[in-house]
């Protein structure tokens, strides 16, 4: 059911670099901000980047995020253990007149 | 701070109603939009709609129209998502999000403050 596709999973040791891809078309990513977010098991997602590459107050930045064409990207730099968990980009989809979320990407600290 | 807290879990039956709450605090309720998500267990999100605090207006997702409801009361903070014709694949957390500035073009919002979310559960 969702528009935008996103990885399954990834992983990276300690320290390490992991980005995670989220691909959409042109009625959504294509014309629109992306947003990501963080969801830890048993609680609500957490805004992580707005706006393509905008920081919230509080993230660090080792979190960043990049958009081109009906892609966007979120990295992850200096892979810490409480950086595991789920992932989702989001945006606005002008032809469903709606918000939609990517499909989630489970981020693995080995 | 920003806060925003919701109503209980809720056991439903199917065809049953649901109403769920989510009651704010810490910033002006009718300066932003309330949006509502939902998770079925193990899945991804889903987004449900969004009311308008100050003109009460309210978009839904096509999927859900016709039985969705989403209501704002400025007079206590607080929004509600009312679901209709309940079945088994309704079982879900709704989530409700702080998600953009009233006057502002929705498509460049974001969901910066959510709620705990609430668990429904429909079953016989």
């Amino acid at each position: 059911q969702s528009v935008l596709t996103q990885p399954p999973s990834a992983s990276g040791t300690p320290g390490q670099g992991v980005t995670i891809s989220c691909s959409g078309g042109t009625s959504n990513i294509g014309g629109n901000a992306v947003n990501w977010y963080r969801q830890f098991p048993g609680t609500a997602p957490k805004l992580l980047i707005h706006s393509n590459n905008q920081w919230p107050s509080g993230v660090p930045d080792r979190f960043s995020g990049s958009k081109s064409g009906t892609s966007a990207s979120l990295a992850i730099s200096g892979l810490q253990s409480e950086d595991e968990g789920d992932y989702y980009c989001a945006t606005w989809d002008d032809s469903r007149n709606s918000f939609v979320f990517g499909t989630g990407t489970t981020v693995t600290v080995l | 701070q920003v806060q925003l807290v919701q109503s209980g879990a809720e056991l439903k039956k199917p065809g049953a109603s649901v109403r769920v709450s989510c009651e704010t605090s810490g910033y002006s309720f009718t300066e932003y939009f309330v949006q509502w998500v939902r998770q079925a267990p193990g899945q991804g999100l889903e987004w449900i709609g969004w009311v308008n605090p100050t003109t009460h207006g309210t978009d839904f997702a096509q999927r859900f129209q016709g039985r969705v409801n989403i209501v704002a009361d400025p007079s206590t903070n607080t929004a509600y998502l009312e679901l209709r014709s309940l079945q088994s694949d309704d079982s879900a957390f709704y989530f409700c999000a702080r998600g953009g500035r009233v006057g502002t073009y929705l498509w460049l919002a974001y969901f910066d403050y959510w709620g705990q979310g609430t668990l429904i559960t429909v079953a016989s």
